[in-house]
């Protein structure tokens, strides 16, 4: 077990839908990272949050957007979804950023149909 | 562009037979190489990172090497529950965004037969 939480663990919807994706990171870590993977991109970096502030940005599309809150747990939001969403997205968290390791959550599967 | 190719894409090992993986790398400036261990379905499993040129980390059958284009990661003597798809990933030095996040490899499925 990593500590990192992410709820839910899996998700079914629908195209043009929106969805939140929840992740608590590890006790004391003011990082938070979300990733996508999927069969054909492997893993990729979408966004990077410090503290409360949006730190990096990947390649994340204009559809989606991300938070992280005073308690420092983050939210994903996804919008406008399409079928080519389908993919697992990670939450890691690592106490600082540069050259910390993360550590990952289980990940949610998200299924858009 | 930061580029992490892993080879090979898979490889199956009889228990005990001993192998390498290879990540090759390429980056503006290397803050950190990262190798983790990722089961189905699950996230991936922090291993090693690696720093700097010349060094090396262990852990059980586990063993990670890097030189300035890329890193190995040997597995000793494995056994089957060291069945799993290992990831290579890089942080690079930046001056602007993306400066934390890791550029990953498609990683290398390992097959360990009984």
């Amino acid at each position: 077990d990593s500590g990192v939480t992410q709820t839910p663990k899996h998700l079914i919807t629908a195209t043009g839908q929106r969805v939140t994706l929840r992740c608590s990171p590890r006790s004391g870590d003011l990082s938070v990272y979300w990733y996508q993977q999927s069969l054909d991109q492997g893993l990729q970096f979408l966004i990077q949050y410090y503290n409360g502030e949006e730190r990096a940005k990947g390649n994340i599309l204009e559809r989606f957007s991300a938070q992280q809150f005073p308690d420092l747990h983050s939210e994903l939001n996804l919008s406008s979804l399409e079928l080519g969403d389908s993919a697992l997205y990670f939450c890691a968290s690592s106490v600082g950023g540069r050259g910390a390791e993360a550590f990952f959550g289980q990940g949610t599967r998200l299924t858009v149909v | 562009e930061d580029q992490v190719t892993q080879s090979p894409e898979a490889l199956r090992l009889q228990e005990g037979e001993s192998s390498s993986l290879n990540c090759s790398y390429t980056v503006s400036g290397l803050r950190g190489l990262f190798w983790y261990r990722q089961d189905p379905g699950k996230g991936p499993e922090f291993l090693f990172t690696l720093y700097s040129a010349g060094e090396e980390k262990e852990k059980e059958r586990l063993k990670a090497t890097l030189t300035k284009k890329e890193s190995f990661l040997h597995i000793t003597a494995p056994k089957p529950e060291d069945s799993a798809t290992y990831l290579c990933a890089v942080q690079a030095v930046y001056s602007g965004g993306g400066a934390d996040g890791l550029t990953f490899g498609k990683g290398t499925h390992l097959i360990i037969q009984p």
